[in-house]
């Protein structure tokens, strides 16, 4: 079975920092890739996802990702955060033919003013 | 559209009782999905159906079930609660281009004492 580990647990950055969160997956074949945002009181959002193409994908508000296949991550990046992007991110990947993603435990990040 | 709705948002049970959630997915998104999301543990997928038919089981006891009707809405109950099933029970329904997207409810949270 697949899986996905996010390795930065908790992460806490100032204003205009920038940001780079890892997800690695363990899977050998075609994957989906997606991560996931979870505002404090807020429902579970997508802020972007891979299916193939260009390995860099552009989500919303700011945020990008990039996919390597030879390294099995999608790591997420932001040049500039805000206080606004406290949250918890989730990165999740879909294997082979199944829509279920399989998600890594999570990285909360927390933005100082 | 509007999006992924779940009621009850709040519930505290006691151990022993049972309890029922509701979930009413995106309109034309047939497939709805159930997460167990905890501190420790993360997300973790409890089932799937699409068109009433479960199509996906995750790794849980059959205390955890599940149902969906016809106008696609589902329902999860989960009998004699344990203190362990303290959670927060996010519904999924699933669309995007191929249907490879989870959309995600504000989710219920469940506190069992």
């Amino acid at each position: 079975a697949q899986s996905v580990s996010q390795h930065n647990h908790h992460v806490i950055l100032s204003e205009a920092a920038s940001l780079e969160l890892g997800c690695n997956y363990s899977y050998g074949g075609t994957v989906n890739l997606f991560w996931y945002v979870q505002y404090p009181g807020q429902h579970l959002q997508l802020l972007l996802k891979y299916f193939s193409g260009d390995p860099l994908v552009k989500g919303i508000k700011g945020f990008e990702a990039e996919f390597i296949k030879s390294k099995f991550s999608f790591n997420l990046r932001k040049p500039s955060v805000q206080w606004s992007d406290t949250a918890e991110y989730f990165c999740a990947v879909t294997t082979g033919g199944s829509y279920i993603p399989t998600f890594g435990r999570g990285t909360s990040l927390i933005v100082h003013p | 559209k509007a999006g992924v709705t779940q009621t009850p948002r709040y519930l505290i049970k006691t151990r022993g009782q049972q309890v029922t959630l509701s979930c009413s997915p995106i309109s034309g998104h047939r497939s709805v999905s159930w997460y167990q999301q905890t501190p420790g543990q993360g997300l973790q997928f409890l089932f799937e159906y699409f068109s009433e038919t479960q199509r996906n089981k995750g790794n849980f006891p059959g205390r955890f079930s599940g149902r969906q009707f016809s106008n696609s809405r589902s329902e999860m109950n989960v009998s004699t609660l344990e203190l362990g099933d303290s959670a927060l029970y996010l519904c999924a329904s699933r669309g995007g281009l191929r249907g490879e997207t989870q959309y995600f409810g504000p989710g219920t949270r469940l506190l069992v004492l």
